[in-house]
């Protein structure tokens, strides 16, 4: 089966700093999203990405955050300056395209802003 | 954006059929109700999706009443193995870039 791979699966970085996590999202998918889950609470919606720019981002995705496909397989989310409570896990999703068609979420990476 | 109401938790024994009714009165015309499911410390897993009647696959099956205020989400005898959070979203997904709006969900868990 088809699946969304992110990677690092943990990422341990100090307050202030640029962190980068990468998705791979399914191949002829045509949608890409990122959320996030802070520990015990709900998934949160940050970014939308289709056809190589944002559809739609949400209050979290201020100008601290980023999202770039460089080279049409990876998905990245570029955090410039980190935050301790950037603390969360990070998921990256994918969908084809058409109504009523699912999206596909990866195993998250864990962040640690400390 | 219709609001969807669960029950925050449930418990059931293995071996039984658990129903989660999820209530979404503001559910518009073009509105599809999704379940998904989430394991500790992994992304959202798909389950099913319905937009009226009665929806079944390999996992799960979905009913939804003519009126569409709510829905319920039914899974066949159970094991330790479906102990996870379960979200009902209510979205029109004619549009690929549409967002998944998550609640609370309902948390499952499944007792010897």
């Amino acid at each position: 089966e088809p699946e969304v791979t992110q990677t690092p699966s943990h990422q341990v970085t100090q307050m202030g700093q640029e962190v980068i996590l990468r998705c791979v999202p399914i191949s002829n998918h045509l949608y890409f999203y990122w959320y996030r889950q802070i520990l015990g609470q709900k998934v949160e919606f940050l970014v939308s990405f289709y056809n190589n720019e944002i559809s739609e981002k949400s209050e979290i995705f201020d100008d601290q955050f980023s999202v770039e496909r460089p080279d049409g397989s990876n998905f990245t989310l570029k955090i410039r300056s980190t935050k301790l409570e950037d603390s969360a896990m990070y998921f990256c999703a994918s969908r084809l395209q058409g109504r009523a068609t699912e999206a596909f979420f990866g195993q998250g990476t864990r962040l640690t802003v400390v | 954006l219709a609001k969807t109401t669960q029950p925050i938790s449930m418990d059931s024994y293995e071996g039984q059929e658990v129903n989660i009714t999820c209530s979404h009165n503001n559910i518009a015309t073009n509105d599809y109700i999704t379940w998904y499911q989430q394991f500790p410390s992994q992304g959202p897993r798909f389950i099913i999706q319905g937009y009226k009647t009665k929806v079944t696959n390999e996992v799960a099956s979905l009913f939804i009443p003519a009126d569409r205020k709510s829905s319920t989400l039914s899974l066949p005898r159970v094991s330790l193995s479906d102990t996870a959070v379960y979200y009902c979203l209510v979205g029109d997904p004619s549009f690929g870039n549409e967002k998944l709006t998550f609640g609370t969900g309902t948390r499952l868990t499944i007792i010897p």
